[in-house]
């Protein structure tokens, strides 16, 4: 059982140049989120969703975009990186409300 | 809103100590807490978690918490930490009946030989 999976581990982008994170999950859960984690800020939440064809916007939403076209996948894409978005990316599933979540291994993303 | 705050960013302590890692809450709605802990260049991996039932909680590797609600707490707890719980903690809620979490900022565990 792969859990939750994200690649690429690691990333370096120029500014302006777009990419796709990608998170697949073999758990069969609903619900499916992105995070990014900075120094001294904990995790803060991107976007999520509840379900194949139903996102929403969290906390820190702008300059990313995902979609949810089937239950296991949840790419995020970066429309045009800037150094802003050099942090660390962690894609993370629950099967149902009130229970805990499990989280990928992490992509770490630089900007230059 | 909710909000979570870990007020110590860092808690150095020698090995086989014990240690306490504070979490504060604030929430209207009721929560559901949950610690995780990061070791270096890794994701997060559950510690223990609070959905309901007795407030002390017991999680892997010896570590518990105790939810207070009349405090909005829970801190955890080990009795005698060794070198391997060098890591990072978080603590999150849940407020009920949604899937969201609200993570603090994070506790830096070193210990030190």
């Amino acid at each position: 059982n792969a859990g939750v999976t994200q690649t690429p581990k690691f990333q370096v982008l120029k500014t302006g140049q777009s990419m796709t994170l990608q998170c697949a999950q073999d758990m069969n859960h609903e619900y499916m989120s992105w995070y990014r984690q900075d120094p001294g800020m904990g995790l803060r939440l991107i976007h999520y969703s509840v379900g194949a064809g139903i996102t929403d916007q969290g906390e820190v939403p702008n300059g990313y975009n995902v979609s949810r076209s089937t239950t296991e996948d949840f790419p995020l894409r970066l429309l045009s990186a800037a150094p802003s978005q050099t942090s660390v990316y962690f894609c993370a599933s629950k099967p149902e409300l009130n229970t805990e979540a499990f989280f990928g291994q992490g992509t770490r993303l630089t900007v230059v | 809103a909710q909000s979570v705050t870990q007020l110590d960013s860092q808690v150095p302590v020698f090995e086989e100590a014990p240690v306490e890692l504070r979490c504060n809450y604030s929430s209207s709605v009721s929560v559901y807490l949950f610690w995780y802990v990061q070791y270096p260049n890794q994701g997060l991996q559950l510690l223990l978690k609070y959905l309901s039932g007795s407030t002390l909680v017991k999680g892997i590797n010896g570590f518990e918490a105790e939810f207070n609600k009349s405090q909005t707490s829970f801190h955890l707890r080990k009795p005698s930490v060794h070198i391997s719980d060098t890591a990072e903690y978080f603590c999150a809620v849940s407020p009920s009946g949604t899937y969201k979490y609200i993570f603090g900022t994070g506790t830096r565990l070193k210990v030190l030989a």
